[in-house]
């Protein structure tokens, strides 16, 4: 995984309460994503960012909110979780948005479900 | 009509065989190619990248786009068992648009 920790790896949580995802990149990369995974629907933007506190809404955004106050630092937040949000959560990463630097690179994911 | 589109499978080969994996798409605006390797409880990993029409070779891996057909294929050579996984194709348009636009991916089997 190139330079990237995501946190926590695991969790559970009840419907209703407030859950933050912490992505970490070691690679200095402008770009940072938020994806979740599920069966049926393959990869799907939540929101992604292409600088310091600049964020932008994916396809599948509603119910979630992210920060980044640090280049290295991309938070997904839950604000309310749902069950519907049980997901495997994938950040990534870019460099640039040209050439061989466009292609992503992914966590290890979050595995998260909502009871 | 989705943006891409990628048959999941699953495939299931004997080792030694030659897998062919394939996806479609329908933005001709695509121009940046490329396939990820997901195993199991894994994130994906980027394995080839290609730009534009052409193949691109990668030991037992080749890549393989036809922009006048929309269609993108990854051809494994010698398969091994430790090639199973889930494949996943992704393009974009690069610029400034830099949003992947991924297939659902395919699971592929390769028996001992």
């Amino acid at each position: 995984d190139a330079g990237i920790t995501q946190s926590p790896r695991h969790k559970v949580t009840e419907t209703g309460t407030p859950v933050t995802l912490r992505c970490h990149q070691t690679e200095n990369h402008r770009y940072m994503y938020w994806y979740r995974q599920d069966p049926g629907h393959g990869l799907r933007l939540i929101h992604y960012s292409y600088g310091v506190k600049d964020t932008d809404k994916g396809e599948v955004s509603d119910g979630y909110s992210v920060s980044r106050s640090k280049t290295e630092d991309f938070l997904l937040t839950l604000e309310s979780a749902t069950s519907s949000q049980t997901s495997v959560y994938f950040c990534a990463i870019s460099e640039s948005t040209s050439g061989r630097d466009t292609a992503q690179y992914f966590g290890p994911g979050t595995r998260l479900t909502v009871l | 009509q989705k943006e891409v589109e990628q048959d999941p499978g699953p495939l299931s080969v004997p080792e030694g065989a030659i897998v062919s994996l394939n996806c479609t798409y329908s933005n001709s605006a695509f121009q940046y190619f490329m396939w990820y390797r997901q195993y199991s409880r894994k994130g994906p990993e980027l394995l080839m990248y290609t730009y534009s029409s052409g193949n691109k070779e990668d030991g037992r891996f080749t890549a393989q786009v036809d922009k006048s057909s929309k269609y993108i294929s990854l051809f494994i050579r010698d398969s091994q068992p430790s090639d199973s996984a889930t494949y996943l194709c992704a393009t974009n348009s690069g610029g400034s648009n830099y949003k992947l636009t991924f297939g659902k991916g395919t699971l592929l089997t390769v028996n001992p």
